[in-house]
């Protein structure tokens, strides 16, 4: 167990949709950071937040969007949905607010979107 | 472009022999280097790092080598045992910016 957790662990909804996907840090770790892995391909970054403020973006589509809480909870927000969003949607946490700092996973969030 | 790239998608290894996972880069600029560890349907986990400083780093049956001029790195892990058996992901970063991960490579030890 990382001690990163997140929910929901699957999410099943149509094109064009939105949904929420809501991430909690290990305690104490004050950046988060979001990944894509869809099939067959490997992880995706997508956003880093540390402490509350946006650090860094990476692959990340406009439709998408993301925020960091007080709490240091992380919210990862997709609208209008499509088909290739299906995906494995994971976050990770880390002490240090670089990137290339050793960062530990949640079990992560399966996105289907028919 | 992969900047990080692993070549072989899998590999079988004996339960008690070596296991090596290689890992090559593009990007001169990376300077730290970690290797993940995934079962399905779990998150990856951390397993070891290296500076670019280093050629070489050790914790218990896994080391993890850096070759700079070749561009290449390697986690060699022994004895291998079958919990082992996992997807191997290598990221590399540059600069502490983002983490790039490599394609993964799933390794079956078998009893």
């Amino acid at each position: 167990d990382s001690g990163v957790t997140q929910t929901p662990k699957h999410l099943i909804t149509a094109t064009g949709q939105r949904v929420t996907l809501r991430c909690s840090p290990r305690s104490g770790d004050l950046s988060v950071y979001w990944y894509q892995q869809s099939l067959d391909q490997g992880l995706q970054f997508l956003i880093q937040y540390y402490n509350g403020e946006e650090r860094a973006k990476g692959n990340i589509l406009e439709r998408f969007s993301a925020q960091q809480f007080p709490d240091l909870h992380s919210e990862l927000n997709l609208s209008s949905l499509e088909l290739g969003d299906s995906a494995l949607y994971f976050c990770a946490s880390s002490r240090k607010g670089g990137l290339g700092y050793e960062q530990y996973f949640g079990p992560g969030t399966r996105l289907t979107v028919t | 472009d992969q900047q990080v790239k692993q070549n072989s998608p899998s590999l079988s290894v004996q339960e008690g022999r070596i296991s090596i996972l290689n890992c090559d880069y593009t990007n001169s600029m990376f300077d730290y280097f970690l290797w993940y560890k995934k079962y399905p349907a779990e998150g990856p986990t951390f397993l070891i790092s290296i500076s670019s400083i280093k050629d070489k780093n050790e914790d218990g049956r896994f080391t993890v080598f850096l070759n700079k001029s070749a561009k290449h790195l390697s986690l060699h892990i022994v004895p291998s045992q079958p919990g082992d058996s996992a997807v191997y992901f290598c990221a590399a970063s540059a600069e502490g910016n983002m983490l790039t991960f490599g394609g993964g490579t799933r390794l079956m030890v078998k009893p």
